[in-house]
């Protein structure tokens, strides 16, 4: 089957740097996607990689090694808004043409001042 | 652009009671659709999906269905509300092939009491 694994919960100051880790296992793979919860709202879109390497959108980057079967979100000049949920999802490989997305069980952000 | 509305936001009710959720989706045609549920402070499991007219698919076995009368709406319900049924729903749209990308809806809370 498919499962996703990250940390249950990151603290962090203002102003600093955090990575929240992701590990994968999936029989095929279509890519690794982010999204950012806060609490009580839904969940949106960050970042998506299809290929290895570092993908950059302002503040926040997201990192992943297909060979290794990891990702990473990087979140850079943390800000209290920062603190949130964040999920990593991939693509269910055995409905590639439903856009099914199994996702982690989440990692909550803490930014603390 | 698009964009996707569900309701009602928040509602609470009895034990035994029916249950309709409703979602739409504007400026995107024959999207995928997705009902998800999250439960207090947990991940994100999938409950139906539909990727055409009258096309539902249910992941898990439960005490709720789902419907696609029309091609930008898709409905939540039960006959029967349980406890367990209390938590965080959400309608999201995905179109492909264009990646791991699905947009939320506002969600809706759910209490059963």
């Amino acid at each position: 089957g498919q499962s996703l694994e990250q940390p249950s919960e990151v603290t962090a100051v203002e102003g600093a740097i955090v990575q929240i880790n992701c590990t994968y296992q999936t029989s095929g793979f279509y890519g690794l996607s982010w999204y950012q919860q806060h609490d009580g709202g839904a969940p949106t879109f960050l970042s998506y990689n299809a290929l290895d390497g570092l993908e950059e959108t302002g503040r926040f980057s997201s990192f992943l090694s297909r060979s290794d079967s990891y990702g990473y979100l990087l979140l850079q000049e943390l800000q209290m808004k920062d603190s949130a949920s964040y999920f990593c999802a991939v693509r269910d490989p055995q409905s590639s043409n439903t856009g099914k997305l199994i996702f982690g069980q989440g990692t909550t952000l803490q930014v603390k001042p | 652009s698009q964009t996707i509305h569900q309701w009602p936001a928040t509602l609470v009710q009895p034990v035994g009671s029916p249950l309709s959720l409703e979602c739409t989706v504007e400026g995107t045609s024959n999207p995928n659709l997705y009902w998800y549920r999250q439960a207090a402070g947990r991940g994100l499991q999938l409950l139906f999906y539909s990727v055409g007219i009258g096309q539902i698919s249910s992941e898990v076995p439960q005490n709720l269905s789902a419907s696609r009368p029309q091609d930008r709406q898709f409905i939540l319900s039960s006959k029967k509300l349980l406890l367990s049924d209390s938590g965080f729903y959400l309608c999201a749209w995905s179109t492909l092939p264009t990646g791991n990308t699905i947009y939320f809806g506002e969600g809706s809370w759910l209490t059963v009491v």
